[in-house]
């Protein structure tokens, strides 16, 4: 099984400042089967990025994904209130998804 | 629009059984791989499984294979996640999700179903 390790746990951060989350796997994974989830409280998740840098449909541009390999990195250029959130990097691989243990983003 | 639509929160006890449902719409259903992912109480997301309705294939991580069963109800686009002898650590929100058409990621979820389970 891949495992996807987030960093950082926690990123205290202010209204439009730039966020960069990393997602570390363990072994190679394909760039097509990888994915970032954002999730707000008391809420599901909701798709962000798909094929590691594709919007999903009614993603803000200011949110982007790349990377590839072991690396893969989520860039939210400038911080707005609604982004303040817990972030999931995803793979498949090997018939198996395994999710990321989750960075939060939160109001410094 | 694509809904997923899952059953209300549950309190049991250990040692019951129990099924929660998924509600499909606005898509095919036969056509997309249905999956459960589990979240328990302030914890990430784990992948449990997932089933193809148009043959009812199913596919289960290995942590929860034998723990569950997923099936699916073509006829009325309904997918199920079904425990038979519940435990105190199987508390926790379980959300139904579609994966993509091409690619192997969830494009939509459902609102979740909490479970709870105490004696």
């Amino acid at each position: 099984e891949i495992v996807l390790t987030q960093s950082p746990g926690t990123l205290p951060l202010s209204q439009g400042e730039r966020a960069t989350l990393s997602c570390r796997a363990s072994q190679n994974v394909s760039r097509s089967n990888f994915a970032w989830y954002q999730q707000k409280p008391g809420q599901a998740p909701r798709l962000l990025i798909f094929g590691a840098s594709n919007r999903a449909t009614g993603i803000p541009d200011r949110f982007s994904g790349s990377g590839s390999g072991t690396d893969f990195t989520l860039t939210i250029s400038r911080l707005e209130p609604e982004d303040f959130a817990v972030y999931y990097c995803q793979q498949y691989g090997s018939s198996s998804w395994t999710f990321g243990q989750g960075t939060k983003v939160e109001i410094k | 629009e694509v809904q997923l639509v899952q059953s209300g929160a549950e309190v049991k006890k250990p040692g019951e059984s129990l099924t929660i449902s998924c509600e499909a719409s606005g898509f095919s259903f036969f056509n997309y791989w249905i999956g459960w992912v589990r979240q328990m109480p302030g914890r990430g997301l784990e992948w449990m499984g997932v089933i193809y309705p148009r043959d009812s294939e199913t596919r289960y991580s290995p942590s929860f294979q034998g723990q569950v069963i997923i099936s699916a109800d073509t006829s009325i686009t309904t997918a199920y996640l079904k425990w038979s002898s519940l435990k105190a650590s199987d508390t926790a929100i379980y959300y139904c999700v579609r994966r993509h058409g091409y690619s192997y990621v969830f494009d939509y979820w459902g609102q979740g179903s909490l479970v709870t389970v105490s004696s």
